[in-house]
């Protein structure tokens, strides 16, 4: 069975801190997917990075980094020099091949950057 | 290009009582899933749709049904509403087999 841990619940920074937020995960199947979604007020999640479990290259997008060790089975969002509108909740998921396309989230981080 | 638009935004219904709630997919997408949010929780994956039929399910009740249309567009039908049926769904559209979705504002639903 596929799960999606997010160990912290919230977290508070001060605005241009840099901030990571932890994502561990467990499968069974060695194609997978793994997923961060950004989810405001409004309540739409939104798409921020896909990444399959064959591509171990940490990928960099603005402000935006990530980290996936497979060793670990970890998948780690980091933001540097946090913004006030990076405040949010933001989710890690992960989709199996052998469950078709269905995404397994983890309960989700509230990021509250204050000014 | 719109996006994934749900109807209606916010719902309230009494308990017992039955819901439908609506989802246009994406321009280019025919997969619909469907997600329930619990306050405070992630996302739970409830069913996909394509060519019109159910093609996985989560772990819900048969209280759960959707429906597909012809235009990709889809349903989700709750019968006799449970206080704990309120939650926010979500649905999120794709492309047949693809990992490349796309989510709606959702819809909010209170039972009381």
């Amino acid at each position: 069975a596929q799960k999606v841990t997010q160990a912290q619940t919230e977290i508070s920074v001060v605005e241009k801190e840099d901030v990571t937020l932890d994502c561990v995960y467990e499968t069974r199947d060695t194609t997978y997917y793994l997923f961060w979604y950004k989810q405001p007020p409004s309540g739409e999640l939104v798409f921020l990075i896909r990444r399959n479990s064959f591509d171990e290259q940490n990928e960099i997008s603005g402000r935006y980094s990530w980290n996936f060790q497979k060793s670990t089975s970890s998948f780690n969002f980091t933001i540097t020099a946090s913004q006030v509108v990076d405040s949010a909740v933001y989710f890690c998921a992960l989709s199996e091949a052998a469950s078709g396309s269905r995404l397994t989230f983890g309960e989700g981080t509230q990021l509250t950057v204050n000014p | 290009d719109a996006g994934v638009t749900q109807s209606p935004t916010h719902l309230i219904k009494t308990r017992g009582q039955q819901v439908t709630l609506r989802c246009s997919p994406k321009s280019g997408h025919d997969t619909v899933s469907w997600y329930q949010q619990a306050l405070g929780q992630g996302p739970q994956f409830i069913f996909q749709y394509y060519e019109e039929e159910e093609r996985q399910r989560g772990n819900f009740p048969d209280r759960f049904s959707g429906h597909q249309f012809p235009n990709y567009s889809s349903e989700l039908n709750v019968n006799a509403l449970l206080l704990g049926d309120s939650a926010l769904y979500l649905c999120a559209s794709s492309e047949r087999r693809g990992y490349g979705y796309t989510f709606g504002s959702g819809t909010r639903l209170t039972v009381v």
